[in-house]
């Protein structure tokens, strides 16, 4: 157990729909990371929060967005769903800014029908 | 950029050693990471190396290159459940820090 939680575990919706991730990371930890897999494509970062505030920008499409709050957790929102948007989304926490080793949470597998 | 080359597959009978490669080419370099992720669970860290040489650590150890650009994880005794995915990721030396994970590379441990 890494210390760091996702919920839900599994999410079914359908195309067009809007879901929210939801992530908190490891007691201390300052930066939450967001990383899609999927079968094809392997670990893709998304975006990473420091303390609040957005770091690093990756592959995230436009219909993704990401927050960090205030006590840490963090929220991933996946609009307009496509079926390509099918996968399993970590969460990944470190102690700073990103020097740190991340540790991963156990993932949300979304499938969208 | 940064590019990081695995095997896909690799197969080994158990109680036996196996040595699963990693080549990189990145701009800059701050670090080696390797993961092992069993089928749909989290990665789970292994192991971290910065500077040339050998780390070891109970039945794994990680090997480091950075003159040639190159790792390797190094499992001994192996165990059915050391079936799994092996991840190498490499941090470079951009300002975000974020380390770029490789595709994998699935180990099959039989009897």
């Amino acid at each position: 157990d890494s210390g760091v939680t996702q919920t839900p575990k599994h999410l079914i919706t359908a195309t067009g729909q809007r879901v929210t991730l939801r992530c908190s990371p490891r007691s201390g930890d300052l930066s939450v990371y967001w990383y899609q897999q999927s079968l094809d494509q392997g670990l893709q970062f998304l975006i990473q929060y420091y303390n609040g505030e957005e770091r690093a920008k990756g592959n995230i499409l436009e219909r993704f967005s990401a927050q960090q709050f205030p006590d840490l957790h963090s929220e991933l929102n996946l609009s307009s769903l496509e079926l390509g948007d099918s996968a399993l989304y970590f969460c990944a926490s470190s102690a700073r800014r990103g020097t740190d080793t991340q540790y991963f949470g156990p993932g949300t597998r979304l499938t969208v029908l | 950029g940064q590019n990081i080359d695995q095997p896909t597959e690799m197969t080994a009978t158990e109680g036996a050693i196996v040595q699963i490669n990693c080549t990189y080419q990145t701009s800059g370099f701050n670090g080696l990471f390797w993961y092992q992720q069993h089928a749909g669970e989290a990665p789970t860290f292994l192991s971290y190396n910065v500077l040339d040489g050998l780390e070891e650590k109970g039945r794994f150890s990680s090997f480091l290159s950075r003159s040639k650009g190159y790792s390797y994880l190094l499992l001994k005794e192996l165990q059915m459940k050391d079936s799994a995915s092996y991840l190498c990721a490499v941090r470079g030396s951009g300002g975000s820090y974020i380390p770029t994970f490789g595709r994998g590379t699935s180990l099959i441990v039989h009897p």
